[in-house]
């Protein structure tokens, strides 16, 4: 079973209408984060995580909310979808500490349109 | 904030020959960590190598292995022997560890590998 999953994995929806992203992870990891991909700009932060109790914006967060619902649940919102939000979305986790290698694992992403 | 500059949208290399792709950074970070990740088709996120800065080794994970000159803020991949599964996107990223394992990541290579 994969470690971070992602619901749904392809979406399409129109516009002004409300769409929840869900993500899961069974690493245990506290870290969680979500990520918009859009082709010539690479991956940008929407949001992400450090607990459940501690949530942050990243750098393109507007339009966006999440919500998290306990260490392994992260969902993100769209509260009325418009066209340029159409994008891959992808969440991942971490770990940090000493002695590990700080790396992100990614979901499989979810493919957004919004017409 | 980081900016990662990945200067080569598209490339090619013929089969069994080697390539490699250029990333540059910019920080005035003393210690953090780099990456590469793999996007294949599929578009699942992989990670292929990984560099922290405090080592002046650089990393190898079997054809791939990186030139990191932390002077010139540099981080290329090398790929000797290419394969056709190494077909993908390629994204170099850039995560210090005061950022919360925040990742900043470049627009992407696509590479192609020629049969």
């Amino acid at each position: 079973d994969a470690d971070v999953t992602q619901t749904p994995r392809n979406r399409i929806t129109k516009t002004g209408k409300r769409i929840m992203l869900e993500c899961s992870q069974t690493k245990g990891h506290d870290r969680m984060y979500w990520y918009r991909q859009d082709p010539g700009l690479g991956l940008r932060l929407i949001y992400y995580s450090f607990d459940v109790k501690d949530i942050n914006k990243g750098e393109i967060s507007d339009g966006y909310s999440v919500s998290r619902q306990a260490q392994a649940k992260f969902s993100l919102s769209l509260e009325s979808a418009i066209p340029n939000q159409t994008a891959l979305y992808f969440c991942a986790t971490s770990d940090f500490g000493p002695g590990n290698y700080n790396e992100q694992f990614f979901g499989p992403g979810t493919r957004l349109t919004v017409l | 904030a980081q900016t990662v500059t990945q200067s080569q949208p598209e490339m090619s290399v013929q089969e069994a020959e080697t390539v490699t792709l250029s990333c540059t950074y910019d920080t005035s970070e003393s210690n953090y960590y780099l990456f590469w990740y793999k996007q294949p088709p599929s578009r699942q996120m992989i990670l292929v190598i990984r560099q922290e800065a405090y080592k002046q080794q650089n990393a190898t994970e079997n054809r791939f292995s990186v030139n990191f000159q932390k002077a010139a803020k540099s981080f290329s991949l090398k790929i000797s022997d290419s394969q056709l599964g190494d077909t993908a996107m390629y994204f170099c990223a850039f995560m210090k560890p005061r950022t919360g394992n925040q990742f900043y990541f470049g627009t992407g290579t696509s590479l192609t590998v020629i049969p």
